[in-house]
Order: structure tokens, then C-alpha cells, then sequence
């Protein structure tokens, strides 16, 4: 596997928390992408962060990647409800984006 | 707006049979399109990736035998699961993409149930 988490990870939090969640990943990559799924839904693109970038944000949404540790987070500042959803980080196989290797997710509960 | 459409949304097929489903981009040109099967315990298998105009390549554990692949023209792909068994349930997404460098859009899936 490419990813350090060989299971689902959950978290429970109360809206309005701020939440980090981590990926740690075995092979070199350029680029880490952050999706999220919700229920009954395919996973949608949040963030995609290249490795000449240690942080990238996106409204309430941030993103680090660190090549050293090769590991790369996602916080959420202020949750909503509408934050539940299950969070994944993915790389590409090979050069091109098509081919994905996703983690194996965290789903996240945000309790209004 | 980029959007992927796939159907039948679920469906249920007796062991042995076979069952396609099909994927549609609306909005842009899907010159790749991956399929990726989904367990329940939401871990992503990546099926195979076919590129427009090149050969379809499939992953390890999966082959065209298998799971045949259509991908005739920029909007639309299909992937048939002959000879369904319990090992082939999950939900079966499909990804397009314009270029290699762009983003990737997923369908809501196709839930396969095999009895």
C-alpha cells in the first residue's frame, strides 16, 4: 500500500471544533490530493497540494505537505454539520492524475 | 460545470451473472476515465484506466476478461462485470478527466450487489 493507514480512521467532534486530519504516505510523490465523500456520493477534489508548496488553503479548508516526513494534512477550521462526510488523501500512480491511490480515509461525525 | 453521471445507481445480479454500467461526463471531454471499485469499508481498488486513443490498462488483480471496458468517444465509458461473484460487490466509481493535469470528476457510482 502507499499509505501508512491501513484502516478507516474516525473522529466525532462537536460543530464549530477546528479538526486536522493526516495522511502518511511510502512512496515519493509531487502531488497530494484531499477529497472528500459524503453519503451516497463519489468523492470530490477539496485541495491538491504540490510539493513546492508546504501549505495550501481554501476558505476553511488547509492543506500541508511535508516531503521529508512524507505526510500531508487537511484542517478544518470552525466544522459544520455539513462537514460529515469521510476525508481522503490520494496520490497519483505514476505521472499523470488519473491513475489515484487513495488512503484508507477518516470519517468525520461533526455533531451540531 | 464538470459533472459525471453513472447508472444504474445500484443494482443486484445473481452470482454468475453479468451486469454493465455506464458512465457519462456532461460539460467537459473525458479523454481518461478510471474505474475504481469502492469495498465497504470504503477502501478505493483502481480497476483500470482508459485513455482515449490508447490502449486500456488494467491493474493488477483485474483484467479485460474480466471486467471489459468501453470508452468509445470523450463523453462516454462503460465497464461490464462478467461472472459476478460475492468478491465483486462494492460500489463501482468511475473518474474523467480532461488532460493529465487536470481535475479528476467522480460519478456517485454504481452499488453492485451479488446474491
Amino acid at each position: 500500500s502507499q499509505w501508512g493507514e491501513e484502516n478507516l480512521q474516525a473522529l466525532s467532534i462537536q460543530e464549530g471544533e477546528d479538526v486536522t486530519m493526516n495522511c502518511s504516505y511510502k512512496t515519493y510523490t509531487t502531488v497530494v490530493q484531499w477529497y472528500r465523500q459524503k453519503s451516497g456520493k463519489g468523492p470530490a477534489q477539496l485541495i491538491l497540494i504540490r510539493s513546492n508548496e508546504r501549505e495550501k488553503r481554501s476558505g476553511r479548508l488547509r492543506a500541508t505537505l511535508d516531503t521529508s516526513s512524507q505526510s500531508s494534512s487537511l484542517s478544518i477550521t470552525g466544522t459544520l454539520a455539513t462537514d460529515t462526510a469521510v476525508y481522503f488523501c490520494a496520490t497519483p500512480q505514476g505521472s499523470a492524475l488519473g491513475r489515484l491511490h487513495f488512503g484508507a480515509g477518516t470519517q468525520l461525525i461533526v455533531i451540531p | 460545470g464538470a459533472l459525471v453521471y453513472q447508472y444504474p445507481r445500484r443494482t443486484i445480479c445473481k452470482s454468475g451473472t453479468s451486469m454493465r454500467m455506464e458512465c457519462q461526463a456532461v460539460g467537459f471531454q473525458a479523454t481518461s476515465v478510471a474505474w475504481y471499485r469502492q469495498s465497504p469499508q470504503k477502501t478505493f481498488e483502481l480497476i483500470a484506466l482508459s485513455t482515449v486513443n490508447s490502449a486500456i490498462k488494467y491493474e493488477q488483480n483485474f483484467t479485460q476478461e474480466k471486467f471489459p471496458i468501453s470508452h468509445p468517444n470523450l463523453s462516454f465509458s462503460s465497464m461490464t462485470v462478467l461472472n459476478a461473484y460475492l468478491e465483486d460487490r462494492g460500489l463501482y466509481l468511475c473518474g474523467a478527466r480532461y488532460t493529465s493535469n487536470t481535475e479528476v470528476f467522480f460519478g456517485k457510482g454504481t452499488r453492485l450487489t451479488v446474491v
